[in-house]
């Protein structure tokens, strides 16, 4: 079946240091999405990406979607303590009805 | 507007016991998922209602966990007898329409602790 695969599982930064985490998928994707859930938290959407080769911004986040639909990427520039937590990729299946599938996720520990 | 509502928040059981989940979704979403989130691990989906009706609930251990969504609205999903393997975090999510490009919305979820 279908597997979303994220890397590196954990990653520890200073404040100040940028941090990326990659998302890969063993089937062509409709569409990928990003959740952030902070320790203790629940997971919140963070965007969505439809289009081949898609690049989305927001604010420090920039988000990829790879040319064949099957990676992503998720770059964090200049970490702040508020950046913390978990951070999932979430991709839904090309063909008619998909659940989506998530990764299973890359923590971020930032120190100041 | 008001967010995902579950409860409880907490419940410890022991083995083999029976224990229930409620979930009330944001209102005017059509559809609700039931996650479950195991440490360490990132939510995988039990089952997903469009309004009442199942969608999709391949990965859902039918010989122990049952779901239903009276009216189309409110949830429960119930575990029973529940095995050590139980303990996880128990998501409901919701979102407008269930297809292609739609965002969920999480709760806070329900720790279950079996013993």
């Amino acid at each position: 079946g279908q597997q979303v695969m994220q890397i590196p599982q954990y990653q520890h930064v200073q404040e100040g240091e940028d941090f990326t985490t990659y998302c890969n998928s063993s089937t062509t994707l409709s569409n990928i999405q990003w959740y952030k859930q902070r320790p203790g938290g629940h997971p919140v959407f963070l965007i969505q990406l439809v289009k081949s080769g898609e690049v989305k911004k927001q604010k420090r986040l920039t988000f990829q979607f790879g040319e064949a639909k099957k990676n992503s990427s998720l770059h964090i520039t200049a970490t702040q303590t508020t950046d913390v937590g978990t951070y999932f990729c979430a991709g839904r299946r090309s063909g008619g009805y998909n659940k989506l599938i998530f990764g299973a996720g890359t923590r971020l520990a930032v120190h100041p | 507007e008001a967010g995902v509502a579950q409860s409880p928040r907490y419940k410890i059981i022991e083995k083999r016991q029976s224990v229930a989940f409620w979930c009330n979704p944001i209102s005017g979403h059509a559809t609700l998922y039931w996650y479950q989130q195991i440490l360490g691990q990132g939510p995988k989906l039990l089952i997903q209602f469009q309004n009442n009706g199942v969608v999709d609930d391949s990965q859902l251990p039918k010989d122990r966990f049952s779901a239903e969504r009276l009216k189309g609205v409110d949830s429960t999903l119930k575990i029973q007898p529940a095995k050590l393997e139980d303990s996880a975090v128990y998501l409901c999510a919701s979102s407008l329409r269930g297809q292609g490009v739609d965002e969920q919305y999480f709760g806070p979820g329900t720790r279950l602790t079996v013993t």
